[in-house]
């Protein structure tokens, strides 16, 4: 099964850029089963989609966060990262990395979540 | 922007059924998923879109769908079915879209 387990900075400061990485196990970043994705909570708050990427390189970014979201990955440390740039007090969150399986036309879910990792945006 | 709707919370007497909406136009063409989360926890995938449940999610748990809006029942509710349930689907650009959560109190 796999297990995801994200790691970064707890604290970044305002218009700095927030960096994560997720290291995956137990499986291949390379598999064509899933998308590999992003996803955030606020403290209080629900859970928003930042954005996803396969393992061909196609990426998919939530519109409202497109312009300062970077997704990549790296095959040969079997992990993939998110950078978020110009960060404010409303990017504090908890940021969690996932597994979006691939193939089924009818609908779009979250099978495998990390712990998730708070993120401070604060001077 | 496509949107999900849930209420932002529902109540039920031990070992009663609970009902757990949500509503959205994507819901017409794609099926809702729908996950469990606790204080301090990551969501848990309760149900995937077309009504699996991954083992270890008792079939108290299920689910169903009409028109815009998708419905999670939990029957016979117990005080370890406490807490926030979100719903999710596929938006119009390809990602994932969230809904709001409901907290489900269990008295």
């Amino acid at each position: 099964q796999l297990q995801l387990q994200e790691s970064g900075p707890g604290l970044v400061k305002p218009s700095e850029t927030l960096s994560l990485t997720c290291a995956v196990s137990g499986g291949s970043i390379s598999s064509s089963y899933y998308y590999w994705g992003w996803i955030r909570q606020p403290p209080g708050k629900g859970l928003e989609w930042i954005g996803n990427i396969y393992f061909s390189g196609d990426i998919y970014y939530n519109p409202s966060l497109e312009s300062r979201v970077n997704i990549s990955m790296d095959t040969s440390k079997n992990q993939f990262s998110l950078k978020l740039s110009s960060v404010t007090a409303a990017d504090t969150a908890v940021y969690y990395c996932a597994t979006v399986p691939t193939g089924y036309a009818y609908g779009y879910w979250v099978d495998s979540w990390g712990q998730g990792t708070l993120v401070t945006v604060s001077s | 922007s496509s949107e999900l709707a849930q209420d932002p919370a529902v109540s039920v007497a031990l070992g009663q059924t609970a009902r757990i909406k949500c509503q959205g136009d994507t819901l017409r063409g794609y099926h809702a998923t729908w996950y469990q989360q606790k204080p301090g926890q990551a969501p848990v995938l309760v149900i995937s879109a077309k009504d699996h449940r991954p083992s270890g999610i008792p079939d108290r748990f299920s689910a169903s769908r009409s028109g815009d809006t998708a419905s999670l029942t939990i029957t016979g509710a117990q005080a370890g079915d406490e807490g926030d349930y979100y719903c999710n689907s596929r938006d119009t650009s390809g990602g994932l879209l969230f809904g709001g959560g409901t907290h489900l109190t269990v008295l």
